[in-house]
C-alpha cells in the first residue's frame, strides 16, 4: 500500500464551486505539505503543517485552505475555485531526520481542471 | 526568500550521451536533495548530500554538492530512455524547511 494518498486522483470542476483534495499519509510522520505544480514548472508550495495544531502559508496561499484533521491526514479546500487554479496538486510529508535532512516523500497527485 | 536556480530548464539527448544539471543558490542549505518526477506521478527521492564537496554515486548517476553548499550538481553517464524525466533539486535550512528549484526536464532519445 502507498505511505501517501491522495483522493480523489482526477477532478473536474466549474468555476465558482467549493471543492476540498485530501492527504491520507501512514508514515507516522508529522510534517504535511501541499504543493502544486504547473506544466513545465517546479513546485510551489501553497500550506504546510508541522503537527497538529501548526499551519503556516506558502508563497502561494490566496485562494486556498487547509486543515489539519489528524496527524495523518491534511487537506487542502478550494473554496471558490478558478481556472486558473488548473494544476496538479501534490501532498507531501516529511519527518526531520538528523543534521536537517528533510526527506519529503509525495503521493501521487490529484489532477485538477476548473472550467 | 531562498531561490534555487536549475539548468538548463530543457535538455533532449541521445541515448549513451553524458549530461550535466545544474542547481544553484547564493544561500547556504544544510542539506540538499534531489528527486526525479516521471510523467503522471509524484517526485521521488534519489539522493541527499550533506557535507561541502560530498561526491555520491547512483549507478550511473553521479552528485555533487558545491565546498560551499550553495550549488549541487548531476551528472548521468551514457543516458537511457529510462533516465527521460523532470529532475528537482530541493534545499533544506536550519529552520527545517525544504526550497525546490523548477526543475530540468530531460528527455532521452533511443
Amino acid at each position: 500500500d502507498a505511505d501517501v494518498t491522495q483522493t480523489p486522483r482526477n477532478r473536474i470542476t466549474k468555476t465558482g464551486k467549493r471543492i476540498m483534495l485530501e492527504c491520507s499519509q501512514t508514515k507516522g510522520h508529522d510534517r504535511m505539505y501541499w504543493y502544486r505544480q504547473d506544466p513545465g514548472l517546479g513546485l510551489r508550495l501553497i500550506y504546510y503543517s508541522f503537527d497538529v495544531k501548526d499551519i503556516n502559508k506558502g508563497e502561494i496561499s490566496d485562494g486556498y485552505s487547509v486543515s489539519r484533521q489528524a496527524q495523518a491526514k491534511f487537506s487542502l479546500s478550494l473554496e471558490s475555485a478558478i481556472p486558473n487554479q488548473t494544476a496538479l496538486y501534490f501532498c507531501a510529508t516529511s519527518d526531520l531526520g538528523t543534521g536537517f535532512q528533510e526527506t519529503q516523500y509525495f503521493g501521487p497527485g490529484t489532477r485538477l481542471l476548473v472550467l | 526568500t531562498q531561490l534555487l536556480e536549475q539548468s538548463p530548464q530543457f535538455l533532449s539527448i541521445q541515448e549513451g550521451e553524458n549530461l550535466t544539471v545544474y542547481c544553484n543558490s547564493s544561500s547556504v542549505f544544510s542539506s540538499l536533495q534531489w528527486y526525479r518526477q516521471e510523467p503522471g506521478e509524484g517526485p521521488v527521492l534519489l539522493v541527499t548530500v550533506v557535507t561541502g564537496g560530498e561526491v555520491k554515486k547512483l549507478k550511473r548517476l553521479t552528485f555533487q554538492f558545491g565546498d560551499a553548499r550553495k550549488d549541487s550538481s548531476l551528472h548521468i553517464t551514457a543516458a537511457q530512455t529510462g533516465d527521460t524525466g523532470l529532475y528537482l533539486c530541493a534545499g533544506a535550512t536550519q529552520a527545517g524547511k525544504s526550497t525546490f528549484g523548477d526543475g530540468t526536464t530531460l528527455t532521452v532519445k533511443p
